[in-house]
């Protein structure tokens, strides 16, 4: 089974410039989060959809953040302006509807200088 | 809101030494618990993971956690642990009802093993 695709896997850009992820989750996951996670700390969840829906965004700084699941399968998560505090993994997950377990992508490594 | 507490930062071991790594959660209803491990430069992987039934889970690499629900705990244990065991571990909770499964993380354990 493929995993969870993410790309690319590393970044570095300029303040105020703009940065977008792409995720591709395994066949048939209904569910698709992203994640962030700054160094030395837990991911916490940007954004979940439910198909193309959102289900919950209410840790997405809007004002500089924004994600989209077009045709229930494929995201991006864009970051416009980005500042230095934005330097994290970003990290896409996916899940089966029901009690299981998530799957987990490589991530995006973002630094922004 | 649920939150997650994992009290060691880092912890350095040598090889075969047991290993229990801590995780408190602050949640009153039902709850799934897991156990995530990072290694240098990969990605998330499952540990183990607790829905309901026996509170003492196995996971894979020798790993397992007990559930303890009266003091709000799901802790992890290796009775030997090995060099290669050197990674981050994450543990997190979800509440199980609805559709909005989101993983709350603890802020994560070092764990170092020294040959």
């Amino acid at each position: 089974e493929a995993g969870v695709a993410q790309s690319p896997r590393y970044k570095i850009i300029e303040k105020r410039q703009s940065v977008a992820f792409w995720c591709n989750p395994i066949s048939g996951h209904a569910t698709l989060y992203w994640y962030q996670q700054i160094l030395g700390q837990g991911p916490k969840l940007l954004i979940q959809f439910q198909n193309n829906g959102v289900v919950d965004d209410s840790q997405l700084p809007k004002d500089r953040f924004s994600a989209e699941r077009l045709k229930g399968v494929d995201s991006t998560l864009k970051i416009q302006p980005a500042k230095l505090e934005d330097s994290a993994v970003y990290l896409c997950a996916s899940s089966e509807q029901g009690p299981t377990g998530y799957t987990f992508g490589s991530g995006t490594r973002l630094t922004v200088v | 809101a649920q939150s997650v507490s994992q009290h060691n930062h880092h912890v350095i071991l040598s090889e075969a030494a047991s290993l229990e790594l801590g995780c408190n959660y602050s949640y009153g209803g039902t709850v799934n618990l897991f156990w995530y491990v990072q290694y240098p430069g990969q990605h998330l992987q499952l540990l183990l993971k607790y829905f309901s039934g026996d509170p003492l889970v196995k996971g894979i690499k020798g790993f397992e956690a007990e559930f303890i629900k009266s003091k709000f705990s799901f802790n992890l244990r290796k009775p030997s642990v090995q060099w290669s065991d050197t990674a981050e571990y994450f543990c997190a909770v979800t509440h199980p009802s609805g559709s909005a499964r989101q993983l709350t993380f603890g802020s994560g354990t070092q764990l170092t093993v020294l040959p």
